[in-house]
């Protein structure tokens, strides 16, 4: 298996843009997470996903943002509109079941200007 | 709230060191821990996960300890080399949650 694949590995938008993150999670994982991450507040979950259902989204920051996962192979995370505070880099992980090791993509990084 | 905690912050060693990394966490109702290592601009590489019931977990030239009733464990790397200079983040996670609850991270550079 290739990993975790998100893309775009880097993305560059101005304030009040609409910005998609893709992910595609491990075959088979049954677990899907998204993170934030900044040199401020380190790592932080923002939402994760249970056989493609939102579980937990108290990490989401504001209604700005917004995560899917149509299927089991696919999510995306959302924000509109976009504002330089936003700017960080974002990581999707996996696993296979609960309490399971954690696989982590490359991750997209984010720049808001 | 689980906290966790990682000292030190930043760590300089020569190379062939043998060293030891720490984390420490608040609740100890933990279902395991793990450690990672993160490289500059990369994602986060799973390194060690030792289940609560567990005591350590080696891998090549690491051995992770968990004590959960203190609330620590540490991470020992063997005859440090200046490939292993990276970000090393600690997580746990806790039985009423699927979560990670990541450290702040230890920045080692290994120095020929």
């Amino acid at each position: 298996d290739a990993g975790v694949i998100q893309s775009p590995r880097h993305e560059v938008t101005e304030m009040g843009q609409e910005v998609t993150l893709r992910c595609k999670p491990i075959s088979g994982h049954d677990y899907l997470f998204w993170y934030r991450q900044t040199m401020m507040r380190g790592l932080e979950l923002l939402i994760y996903f249970n056989n493609n259902v939102p579980i937990d989204d108290s990490g989401m920051p504001e209604d700005r943002f917004s995560a899917k996962m149509p299927n089991a192979s696919f999510s995306t995370l959302k924000i509109q509109p976009s504002e330089p505070r936003d700017s960080a880099v974002y990581f999707c992980a996996s696993s296979l079941e609960r309490w399971n090791e954690q696989f982590f993509g490359p991750g997209t990084r984010l720049t808001v200007l | 709230k689980q906290e966790v905690t990682q000292i030190p912050a930043a760590l300089s060693v020569p190379e062939g060191e043998n060293l030891v990394l720490n984390c420490s966490f608040t609740d100890s109702a933990i279902y395991n821990l793990q450690w990672f290592r993160q490289d500059p601009g990369k994602g986060l590489t799973s390194l060690l996960l030792i289940q609560s019931s567990q005591r350590e977990q080696t891998s090549g030239r690491l051995n992770a300890s968990l004590d959960k009733s203190s609330g620590r464990s540490t991470l020992y790397i063997a005859a440090s080399q200046p490939g292993d200079s990276a970000t090393y983040l600690c997580a746990v996670s806790a039985y009423n949650t699927d979560k990670l609850i990541f450290g702040t991270g230890t920045r080692l550079q290994v120095f020929p």
